[in-house]
């Protein structure tokens, strides 16, 4: 079946660290990968996403990620963390041949510390 | 310009009640979505629409009914609201390849 973890629950960094946000994926095929971000009170926003080709790509507000076919992996990173990037993050996966149908992971709550 | 646009924000009513959520999007996309997130954040697709056309309809109890007069809107209709029907509803559209979805702000619904 398919699935997405996302591992992390709830992550706490400091404002100016670095931030990895982990999600692991099982899927029969590598499916387009997408980061979505939900800020408080909001619809989601997409990050951004990986179909094929480079398999680091870079997003909106800083953020990049890297796909590892090996580790069926898509995690998310940002080298400096601002207070307005506590949010909720989304993984989403989803399969060419059921497109249209993501399957969201369960989400990562990001706190920000001043 | 809003995008994806929904009514109402709010929704509070009474258990046994009937409601209605409105979505609609400008970008000319044709495909709409319905998502249900609780309140663990958890998000779970109910329906999905291509062109006017039901696509995905996952398991969710039949008092819940979409409709989609065109491919710029996407209604969902409860029938005999109960306590779990508590969330926020969010609506969504995208375009085929690439497939990336765009989100409305969210309806809230509050059922006592």
């Amino acid at each position: 079946a398919q699935s997405v973890t996302q591992p992390d629950i709830h992550i706490t960094v400091s404002e100016g660290a670095s931030l990895e946000l982990r999600c692991n994926y099982s899927y029969g095929a590598t499916p387009y990968l997408f980061w979505y971000v939900q800020s408080p009170g909001q619809g989601l926003q997409l990050l951004l996403k990986y179909f094929s080709g480079d398999t680091l790509v870079q997003g909106i507000k800083g953020f990049e990620a890297e796909f590892k076919r090996s580790q069926s992996s898509f995690n998310l990173r940002k080298p400096s963390v601002h207070w307005s990037d506590a949010a909720e993050y989304f993984c989403a996966p989803e399969r060419e041949t059921n497109a249209g149908k993501s399957t969201f992971g369960d989400g990562t709550t990001l706190t920000v510390k001043p | 310009d809003t995008a994806v646009s929904q009514t109402p924000k709010y929704l509070v009513t009474q258990m046994g009640n009937d409601k209605s959520i409105k979505c609609e999007q400008n970008l000319g996309h044709d495909t709409m979505y319905w998502y249900k997130q609780d309140s663990k954040k958890f998000l779970k697709i109910m329906f999905s629409y291509n062109n006017k056309e039901l696509i995905i309809n996952e398991t969710v109890p039949n008092r819940f009914s979409p409709k989609s007069p065109d491919k710029a809107h996407l209604n969902l209709h409860i029938n005999s609201l109960e306590l779990g029907d508590s969330a926020v509803y969010f609506c969504a559209s995208s375009q085929a390849d690439p497939y990336e979805q765009y989100f409305g702000p969210g309806t809230r619904l509050t059922v006592t």
